[in-house]
Order: structure tokens, then sequence, then C-alpha cells
């Protein structure tokens, strides 16, 4: 069974500097998705980007990229220029590609704080 | 609005009771997925259906169950409510080839 460890439970940052958040992932496929979600105290789950298996490009999306290291199983995410907004739970969650969808699996989440 | 509309939005109801929680789909997605999310709680997968079939089960319990109907719509019914049911409860929708889910907003339900 695949599982995804985020092993911090809290993390806090100050507005405009850069925080990295942790994941790591087990599992014997090879073909997934990897993703980071963010749950702000609206609890609306927001996709926040997206990662190919395939792909050793590592996502951007403005100021979010992650460092996908397939190897060691680790997908963390960098948030730079960080801002008040960007206060919410992160969650880190794996998905198999298949044709007919498939469950994603989460972490336990990260609970982020922008201080001013 | 992502697509993926969840009814109702909140509900509170006394222990033993029974509840359905409604889902639409975003337009052209096949697969739905029901999540649990208790307080201060990860997701935690409960069903997956595919195109009015049930693709994959987790963590869902004998007392709850769910269906797809053919316009795609689906219920989450829970039943015999006890205290520890109350949660958020998510729908996602995915299309057959997207690697992206779409969630609805959820239900909050509140068990008394």
């Amino acid at each position: 069974a695949q599982t995804v460890t985020q092993s911090q439970p809290e993390m806090s940052v100050q507005e405009a500097e850069t925080v990295t958040l942790s994941c790591t992932y087990d599992t014997s496929e090879s073909d997934y998705y990897l993703f980071w979600y963010k749950q702000p105290p609206s609890r609306q789950m927001i996709l926040v980007i997206r990662q190919e298996a395939y792909k050793q490009q590592n996502a951007t999306e403005n100021r979010f990229s992650v460092n996908f290291q397939k190897a060691a199983k680790s997908f963390s995410l960098k948030i730079s220029d960080s801002q008040l907004g960007d206060a919410a739970m992160y969650f880190c969650a794996y998905r198999l590609r298949r044709t007919s969808g498939s469950r994603l699996t989460f972490g336990e989440g990260t609970q982020l704080t922008v201080n001013p | 609005d992502s697509g993926v509309t969840q009814t109702p939005k909140h509900l509170i109801t006394a222990t033993g009771q029974r509840v359905t929680l409604r889902c639409s789909p975003r337009s052209g997605d096949l697969s739905v997925y029901w999540y649990q999310q208790s307080l201060d709680q990860g997701l935690q997968f409960l069903i997956q259906y595919y195109n009015g079939e049930e693709r994959a089960k987790g963590n869902i319990l004998e007392r709850f169950s769910a269906q797809q109907f053919p316009d795609l719509h689906s219920e989450l019914n829970l039943s015999s409510l006890e205290l520890g049911d109350s949660a958020l409860y998510f729908c996602a929708s995915s299309a057959t080839e997207d690697y992206g889910y779409t969630f609805g907003s959820g239900t909050r339900l509140t068990v008394v």
C-alpha cells in the first residue's frame, strides 16, 4: 500500500521569506502523480501544484515550486515570498496513474503560519 | 466555484439517524470520490465510483453506503449515526485520464 508522510505538523515563516514543507512517500509503482493541496480556514481543498513522476523537471507555479527526488521518494514544496494568504494546512498527496482514475492518498498535513 | 457541487453544506442530526449527502461532479467527469475529514485530521478515502460502478473502497464503515446514478451524481448514505461520525465529508471528481481532482466545498456533518 502507498503511504505519504509529512513529518512537520507545524511550520512558520515570516512574510516575504521562503519556507519548505517536506513530504516523503512509499510506493513500488513507477507511474504516478504527486500533489500539494492547500486547505485554508474555509476548509476548501485547493490544488497548489502537481508533478508527474515520469517528468524529471520540477514543477513550478508562480511562487510555488517542488523538489521532486524520485529515487529518494521525496517531494518537498517551496513557497517563496510568503504572503499572509498562504497561511493554511498543506497536504501532500499521491495518486497512481490509472485510466479509470484512482484514489488520492494524503499525508497528515502541515499547518503553515505566516507571521507579518 | 470548483464545478463540483455538494449539498447540503451543513447538517446537524441526532445519534441513530440516517442522512444522505449529495454530490454533483464537474461536467464530463466520470469518477466520483468520497473522503472523510475528522476534526484536525487528514483526509480518509471512503469510496470511488466510475461511470456508475463502484471502483475502489477505502475505510468505509458498513453503516455507510454510496451510489452513483446514471446522470453521474452521487449520494453518500450514512446510517445509525454516532458522535464519531461528525466530520467534513468531501466529494471530488476527475475525468478519465486527468491527473487532477476537483473537490467540492464539503458537507459538514454534526451528530449530537
